[in-house]
C-alpha cells in the first residue's frame, strides 16, 4: 500500500524556535514531493515543493532524501502564524491524484 | 491566478437524503479533478478521481453507486452523496489540476458535511 508517514505532534514550541519535521514514503518510485500547510477545516496551501538539492523558502528549509525516502520541513524563527497542521505529500507518478500524509500539528506560542 | 471554486462550503442534512457538491475550475478547463475525504485528526483520503466525459475512478472501498461523480464538462465536477447516514459526516474536498502542469494542485475551499 502507498503511505506517506508523519509524526502526528503536536509539536508545541515557542515563537522563535526552531522546529523540523520529518516524512517517510513508502513507493520508491515516487515522483515529485511538497510540503502543503493546512489550517483547521481549510482546503490545503502548497508551502514549498522538495528538491533532491535541497530548497529554502525564507525561513522554510526543505529536504529529500531519495535512497532513505524521506523528506523534512525545518522552520526557523517560529511564528505565532505558523501554527496549523503541515502535510507532507508525494506524487507518485505525473498528473495523478496526490498522497497526503496525516499531517504534522504544530502549535506556537508567545 | 487559476482558483477552483467549491460549493457549498457546509450542508447539514437529516439521514436518508442526498447531499451534491460542486467543484468548479475558473479561467481554466480541468479534464481531470479529484475528490477526497478528510475526518477529524485524519490525512486527506483520495476517494476518486473524475474524468471528463467519461467514468470517474473509485479508489478501493469507496461505494461508486454511494458516491456518484459527474463530469459532464471541462470545468465541473460533481460529487453526490446519496441516502447520507452519519456516518458520511466529513470534509469532502476537490481539487484540480491546472492543464499541462503536473506539479500544482489546485484546491477547492472544501464542503463541511454533517449528517443528523
Amino acid at each position: 500500500r502507498k503511505e506517506v508517514e508523519q509524526d502526528p505532534g503536536p509539536f508545541n514550541v515557542p515563537e522563535g524556535a526552531t522546529v523540523a519535521f520529518n516524512c517517510t514514503y513508502s513507493n520508491s518510485a515516487s515522483q515529485s514531493f511538497f510540503w502543503y500547510r493546512q489550517d483547521c477545516r481549510k482546503e490545503p496551501k502548497l508551502l514549498m515543493s522538495v528538491y533532491s538539492s535541497g530548497n529554502e523558502d525564507g525561513r522554510f528549509t526543505a529536504q529529500l532524501n531519495r535512497a532513505s525516502q524521506y523528506i523534512s520541513l525545518l522552520i526557523r524563527d517560529s511564528k505565532l502564524s505558523d501554527s496549523a497542521t503541515y502535510l507532507c505529500v508525494v506524487n507518485d507518478q505525473a498528473g495523478t491524484a496526490l498522497i497526503f500524509g496525516k499531517g504534522t500539528t504544530l502549535s506556537v506560542s508567545s | 491566478g487559476a482558483v477552483v471554486s467549491q460549493h457549498p462550503s457546509r450542508v447539514i442534512c437529516k439521514s436518508g437524503t442526498s447531499v451534491k457538491i460542486e467543484c468548479r475550475s475558473l479561467d481554466f478547463q480541468a479534464t481531470t479533478m479529484f475528490w477526497y475525504r478528510q475526518f477529524p485528526k485524519q490525512s486527506l483520503m483520495l476517494m476518486a478521481t473524475s474524468n471528463e466525459g467519461s467514468k470517474a475512478t473509485y479508489e478501493q472501498g469507496v461505494e461508486k453507486d454511494k458516491f456518484l461523480i459527474n463530469h459532464a464538462s471541462l470545468t465541473l465536477s460533481t460529487l453526490t452523496v446519496t441516502s447520507a447516514h452519519p456516518e458520511d459526516s466529513s470534509f469532502y474536498i476537490c481539487s484540480a489540476f491546472l492543464t499541462g502542469t503536473n506539479e500544482k494542485l489546485f484546491f477547492g475551499s472544501g464542503t463541511q458535511l454533517s449528517v443528523l
